[in-house]
């Protein structure tokens, strides 16, 4: 499947680093969504953007920024993280046309752990 | 907050065996959504179940949407190898267009 692409696939960072998750997705839907999975706990939701438009943040830390450029790209920018937000992030997109009930096609994910 | 309950975390099964995950949401769902994540992998969309009491088959799995909108099963038939990985359901709430994900059941054949 290449519907939604994720780079990097692997990142190691340090603590005090800048780094750059990229989301591209060749579908042409128009919600995209930041998803953070950690071992033994649900699939955690952390942003969502429809239409380009930032429509959900939930609670998510300052270290985390995401970058929604058009509806086909989408980036979470990371910023003096922590190591217990090394995890798999996982990037998904989804049609939102009205009247349909959305589902949702993931990306292979970025495994990042932060030292 | 809204919920939604997915029982058991894991199952161990003896190949050949059936297996079963549930799924019981606080309030009533538009619809259920479930997932296949194999390991290493990313969830993968398998169905969509929307109407009260729906029942849906793809081959040896069968796909159960409660009559009051707020559980849900997967059941699968004499499983195989190809069949482990992690279940998740996903419901759509009334609001909006997000989901509200399950913990996943991980499906485990014994050697």
């Amino acid at each position: 499947e290449t519907g939604v692409t994720q780079t990097p696939r692997h990142l190691v960072m340090g603590m005090t680093n800048k780094k750059s998750l990229k989301c591209e997705q060749h579908l042409g839907h128009n919600a995209m969504y930041w998803y953070k999975q950690s071992a033994k706990k649900p699939l955690e939701l952390m942003f969502v953007y429809n239409f380009k438009e930032q429509t959900e943040n939930n609670s998510v830390p300052s270290r985390f920024s995401p970058e929604c450029p058009n509806s086909s790209h989408l980036f979470l920018h990371l910023h003096t993280l922590q190591p217990e937000d090394s995890a798999l992030y996982l990037c998904a997109s989804s049609p939102l046309v009205a009247g349909y009930t959305d589902t949702q096609y993931f990306g292979p994910g970025t495994r990042l752990t932060v030292l | 907050g809204q919920q939604v309950m997915q029982i058991p975390q894991y199952q161990h099964v003896q190949e050949g065996e059936d297996f079963t995950t549930y799924c019981n949401s606080s309030t009533t769902l538009s619809n259920i959504q479930w997932y296949k994540q194999r390991p290493g992998g990313h969830p993968v969309f398998l169905i969509q179940l929307v109407k009260s009491g729906e029942v849906k088959k793809q081959k040896r799995l069968t796909f159960q949407f409660g009559e009051a909108k707020k559980n849900s099963s997967l059941h699968i038939t004499a499983t195989q190898t190809t069949d482990v990985g992690t279940y998740f359901c996903a419901g759509l709430m009334d609001s909006n267009y997000q989901l509200i994900w399950g913990a996943g059941t991980k499906l485990i054949i014994k050697p």
